[in-house]
């Protein structure tokens, strides 16, 4: 199975300023014959299943807001909130879908300081 | 737009079977798609059960493999989840999830159900 590692397990930022949420596979998830990244993130907030936010490590999902980005290549990445808002405090998971079984991290969880 | 919605016993006893359904509304099962089953242990991250496609092909995570059935009911519009010899640690929110329609061989799920807790204790 592919080993999904979030760092770090948690974080507070003030809101507007920048939040690093750091993703590590053990091994690689970029698939040489189309160049992409197998790597998705997701938002969940109390109660409610995940969100899709980023999918092919970089690619927002339709109707994700453009202060979250994702970046990163081979089996590092980073999804990065550009300036926190109130609405997104959430555990946030990195998801491989390059093998089966598909594995997610362990999550990040992210608060307002 | 599609809806997922999860329905079975939100207490099972250890040992017992869990069943599950999954009711799929705003498209129709048997025209595609691998649909998924996705469980949460509280307070935990997210773990893969497994799949089964629109033609009736399933695939499991290994490490659930020799417990688990899924099973899809078109003529309902549903899949199904059986979960054997419950244990403690099988206690969790399971969700069902539609991967995004331009995922490729590996799926990415942006459309979920709201989870049901399934507790196991006798």
């Amino acid at each position: 199975d592919i080993v999904m590692t979030q760092s770090p397990d948690s974080l507070a930022v003030s809101l507007g300023e920048r939040a690093t949420i750091n993703c590590k596979s053990s091994q690689s998830v970029l698939y040489s014959s189309n160049n992409k990244n197998y790597l998705a993130w997701y938002q969940q907030k109390p109660g409610q299943p995940p969100k899709l936010l980023i999918y092919w490590a970089s690619t927002r999902e339709s109707g994700v807001p453009d202060r979250f980005s994702g970046s990163g290549s081979g089996a590092d990445f980073t999804l990065t909130i550009s300036r926190l808002q109130a609405e997104d405090v959430a555990v946030y998971f990195c998801q491989q879908y390059y093998d089966s079984p598909w594995t997610f991290g362990q999550g990040t969880k992210v608060e307002i300081k | 737009q599609v809806q997922l919605q999860e329905s079975g016993p939100g207490l099972v006893k250890p040992s017992e079977t869990l069943s599950l359904s999954c009711t799929v509304s705003g498209y129709s099962i048997s025209s595609g798609y691998c649909w998924a089953w996705i469980r949460q242990p509280p307070g935990k991250g997210l773990d893969w059960i497994g799949s089964v496609c629109h033609t009736g092909s399933t695939y499991y995570n290994p490490s659930l493999k020799s417990r688990v059935t899924i099973s899809v009911d078109t003529s309902k519009n549903q899949f199904s989840l059986k979960l054997s010899s419950l244990i403690a640690a099988d206690t969790a929110v399971y969700y069902c999830a539609r991967p995004h329609e331009i995922a490729l061989a590996g799926p990415f799920f942006d459309s979920w159900g709201q989870g049901t807790l399934v507790t196991v204790s006798s």
